[in-house]
């Protein structure tokens, strides 16, 4: 059972490169999450989706970008990445609001 | 934006003790959601509630949803060493689009 599966898991970028990250869910969910965690500041929302072809922004949305053109995919895009993007990064998916499945994360270092 | 205040940020046990951390929140929420994180791995839920005033037990867990909706604990009784890890509350507010929101997490360590 694949769940959420988040790829790259580690990346280091210089300021100014831009990157994608991709996640997959295989549960067939509607909602699609993307967060960001930081020491001392919990998940932090940066996109959302609440079903294909919709995206909308949550709290911290500025410098990234996403998209979800199919069902299982949400990608999030950084377009010219800061050193304040460094995080840990998690996607996560739900049938419905609140019950949320989290991937391994995807940690970013930006130099 | 919603804050979610959790508390103990950090606590050190001894194993076999029992635990207790919670989180307050100024907005009312429709359910609170308890997530734990082991280090390098996503956070996973552990006890959904749904009503004010449930009390929900997932093994050596109890969560209960408070009467105003603004706080939720969660205990854990007879702490093991696999209990380390980050405890993340959540709250799905009403209204909108109900957006899950997260507190700033417990971090636990139990020592053997």
């Amino acid at each position: 059972n694949a769940g959420v599966t988040q790829t790259p898991k580690f990346r280091v970028l210089k300021t100014g490169q831009s990157m994608t990250l991709l996640c997959a869910q295989d549960m067939n969910h509607e909602y699609m999450y993307w967060y960001r965690q930081d020491p001392g500041m919990g998940l932090r929302l940066i996109h959302y989706s609440v079903g294909e072809g919709t995206t909308a922004k949550g709290e911290v949305p500025d410098g990234y970008n996403v998209s979800r053109l199919k069902k299982q995919n949400f990608l999030l895009g950084l377009e010219s990445a800061a050193p304040s993007q460094t995080s840990v990064y998690f996607c996560a998916s739900s049938l419905g609001p609140g019950e949320l499945f989290f991937g391994e994360g995807s940690r970013l270092t930006v130099l | 934006g919603q804050q979610l205040n959790q508390s103990p940020q950090s606590m050190f046990i001894q194993e076999g003790e029992d635990v207790s951390m919670n989180c307050t929140s100024s907005s009312i929420f429709n359910t609170w959601l308890w997530y734990k994180q082991d280090p390098g791995e996503g956070p996973v839920l552990l006890i959904a509630l749904y009503k004010a005033g449930e009390l929900t037990s997932n093994g050596r867990l109890t969560a209960q949803f408070g009467i105003t909706r603004k706080d939720s604990f969660l205990n854990i009784s007879a702490s093991i060493p696999s209990d380390v890890g980050i405890y993340f509350c959540a709250g799905l507010n009403s209204g909108g689009y109900q957006k899950v929101t997260f507190g700033t997490g417990t971090k636990l360590q139990v020592i053997p």
